[in-house]
């Protein structure tokens, strides 16, 4: 049974960078065959999706997030990691990590990110 | 990009009756078509993918239709874990994989 789950701090300052890891069981990122994907929900709304990376490095970002995101993997760890710089409060939402082939099919318990000073 | 529009926004629904949730997409996704549920407090799980595949352990009163640009998601007899928000995904044009704007099943 592969499990996610997201890690990083609940509180950022605007203008900063966000920062989470997702840190991944039972499955092997290095093994390639998934792509590993940050998706994102406002307070009371619908999911939005971040970007994803395989495990070569290779990236995709949504068009309306790319200027601002950075998806890593490091396999030695099996993990990846999302950084979205120049927070605003807009950016205050919860962020799930989850194991992408088109459909999501794992998905972490997601963590809560607020952005106020 | 593809939208994704969800009917209705809520649906209000006893338990043991049928429900039936639309999803409609502004071109052709094929059969990539993905259902989400959400429980308050939850993540999304995966329901429904390829527009009819059951996932892993998703009970059999759910079931998924259509292709093309109109889907329907059913849930033959509502049991009260199946109240919560349910979100179609298309992935035919992805990445990026766009999600409805959600429909939540609530008690009536």
């Amino acid at each position: 049974q592969v499990q996610l789950q997201e890690s990083g701090p609940g509180l950022v300052k605007p203008s900063q960078t966000l920062s989470l890891t997702c840190s991944v069981s039972g499955a092997s990122i290095s093994r390639g065959g998934y792509y590993w994907s940050w998706i994102r929900q406002h307070p009371g709304k619908g999911l939005e999706w971040i970007g994803y990376i395989y495990y070569s490095g290779s990236t995709y970002y949504d068009p309306s997030l790319k200027s601002r995101v950075t998806i890593s993997v490091d396999t030695s760890k099996n993990q990846f990691s999302l950084k979205l710089t120049s927070v605003t409060a807009a950016d205050t939402a919860m962020y799930y990590c989850a194991r992408d082939l088109g459909p999501l099919y794992d998905w972490g318990q997601g963590t809560l990110v607020t952005v106020s000073s | 990009e593809i939208v994704m529009t969800q009917s209705p926004a809520t649906l209000s629904v006893s338990p043991g009756e049928r429900a039936t949730l639309s999803c409609r997409a502004s071109q052709s996704v094929s059969s990539n078509l993905a259902w989400y549920q959400q429980k308050p407090g939850q993540a999304p799980r995966l329901l429904i993918y390829g527009a009819s595949t059951r996932a892993t352990g998703m009970p059999a009163r759910f079931s998924g239709s259509g292709s093309g640009t109109e889907f329907t998601l059913t849930i033959s007899s509502l049991q009260s874990e199946d109240f919560a928000v349910y979100y179609c995904q298309q992935y035919n044009n992805w990445p990026p994989g766009t999600f409805g704007q959600g429909t939540k099943v609530e008690i009536k």
